[in-house]
């Protein structure tokens, strides 16, 4: 069955950077985009960007540029997801997910990793 | 970016009610709209995609309609596992934007 699984939970100080992982399971990794989604309690849900598990080319909505970057390991069928110079704004639970493009006009997420909360905190 | 007003932001409702959840767009998104439910231990899936297609898997009582800015989430008779949070995504415009959500509560 798909599955995609999520690292730790992470603490980190403002000014660091983490690494968030997303390992794949169940289905041909480079044959779905894997997509990266923000969740906070204030902002609700964000879209981040996508990388295409293939090329590696990715997509990033403007918010994010410069915050977060994307990037794939083929071998291991995981996506990764570094966020750089943290301020406590960027505490949240990211969720990684698979983007799913049907016949057509269909395009959604459809699985989702478990989430991982990352706290950014001195 | 495109807005996503959904409402209510929360309901209350009891077992076996029929409700509807709305979301309106900044402007016409053209049925590019999905939408998702969140349980509390923050477990995410897709209930309808493209307007009015069901997932596999989700029950019938699950439906989605709409049209240009206007969308709705039915559900025709809640059961226990339904009280969660659900959100709608627009696709038609980069980047991808979400409602704010709605929390479905026991009345």
């Amino acid at each position: 069955q798909v599955q995609l699984q999520q690292s730790g939970a992470e603490l980190a100080k403002p000014g660091s950077s983490v690494k968030i992982s997303c390992k794949a399971s169940g289905y041909t990794f480079t044959s779905y985009y894997i997509s990266w989604i923000k969740q906070t309690t204030g902002q609700g849900l964000e879209y981040i960007g996508y990388i295409n598990t293939g090329s590696g080319g990715t997509n990033y909505n403007e918010k994010f540029k410069g915050k977060a970057t994307l990037t794939v390991d083929k071998s291991s069928s995981t996506a990764f997801m570094q966020l750089s110079s943290l301020t406590p704004d960027d505490s949240a639970v990211y969720y990684c997910a698979r983007d799913y493009s049907g016949p057509g006009e269909w395009y959604y997420f459809d699985y989702w990793g478990q989430g991982v909360m990352v706290t950014v905190s001195s | 970016d495109i807005q996503m007003t959904q409402t209510p932001s929360s309901m209350p409702a009891s077992l076996g009610e029929r409700v509807t959840i709305s979301c309106r767009a900044s402007q016409g998104i053209s049925n590019y709209l999905n939408w998702y439910q969140q349980k509390p231990d923050g477990t995410i899936k897709p209930l309808i995609y493209y307007t009015s297609n069901l997932q596999s898997g989700v029950p019938s009582r699950f439906s989605g309609s709409g049209s240009g800015t206007d969308y709705s989430l039915t559900i025709s008779s809640l059961e226990p596992e339904d009280f969660a949070m659900y959100y709608c995504q627009q696709y038609d415009s980069s980047p991808d934007t979400f409602g704010a959500g709605t929390k479905l509560e026991l009345k």
